[in-house]
């Protein structure tokens, strides 16, 4: 049990489609995050959520879209994907902001997405 | 160039070996992280460190803040100890990922 559960855990979508991934922390995390991780590259930071607030967007296309209902709750909404979209999105918390600078990230397992 | 790179990017031992992965990193840091990920995806955090050394159990960790790097060493290597490990830093608020080292132990 991680505390940090992520659904689904594969999804295949082709690009004309429009999904969500789910996470979800009963950890009393403050922070919450959205990672990308492709295949032999390192994680890269998507989002960041304090305090339900979006206090940053790395660069990322319009086609990913967060939301953040209330602190225990993220989304990642997708639409019109590329193939070059498929990889494992992980979703993180921590208590306190600072991208595990302050206090240790908690991962969730992952949605392993692949785009046809 | 990766601020984090990390070696071996692959690493085969044999059950009981003693394992050491390394990572260095090129900008000021304010923490250091290893981390733990399994087949399946999911990332655990093993260590935090900003200076010397941290144990927990068979895993040892160490940083020298001077030479900007550290390393983590796995003694009596098990099977199960079979996954990829990520260093990470922390510079400001934000974290920075190497490439990960892929290790497998044999049986």
């Amino acid at each position: 049990e991680t505390g940090v559960t992520q659904t689904p855990r594969h999804l295949v979508m082709g690009m004309t489609n429009k999904k969500s991934l789910k996470c979800e922390q009963h950890l009393g995390h403050n922070a919450m995050y959205w990672y990308k991780q492709s295949a032999k590259k390192p994680l890269e930071l998507m989002f960041v959520y304090n305090f339900k607030e979006q206090t940053e967007n790395n660069s990322v296309p319009s086609r990913f879209s967060p939301e953040c209902p209330n602190s225990s709750h993220l989304f990642l909404h997708l639409h019109t994907l590329q193939p070059e979209d498929s990889a494992l999105y992980l979703c993180a918390s921590s208590q306190n902001p600072g991208q595990g600078a302050n206090s240790p990230l908690h991962f969730g397992n992952g949605t392993r997405l692949t785009v046809t | 160039k990766n601020e984090v790179e990390q070696s071996p990017q692959n690493l085969t031992a044999q059950e009981g070996e003693f394992i050491t992965i390394n990572c260095s990193y090129s900008v000021g840091i304010s923490a250091l992280h290893w981390l733990q990920q399994h087949p399946g995806g999911g990332i655990v955090s093993l260590f935090m460190l900003s200076s010397g050394k941290k144990k927990h159990g068979r895993l040892i960790a160490t940083i020298n803040i001077q030479e900007k790097h550290s390393s983590l060493h796995i003694t009596a290597s098990h099977p199960r100890d079979s996954a990829v490990y990520i260093c990470a830093v922390n510079v400001d608020n934000d974290m920075r990922f190497g490439a990960g080292t892929r290790l497998t132990v044999k049986p």
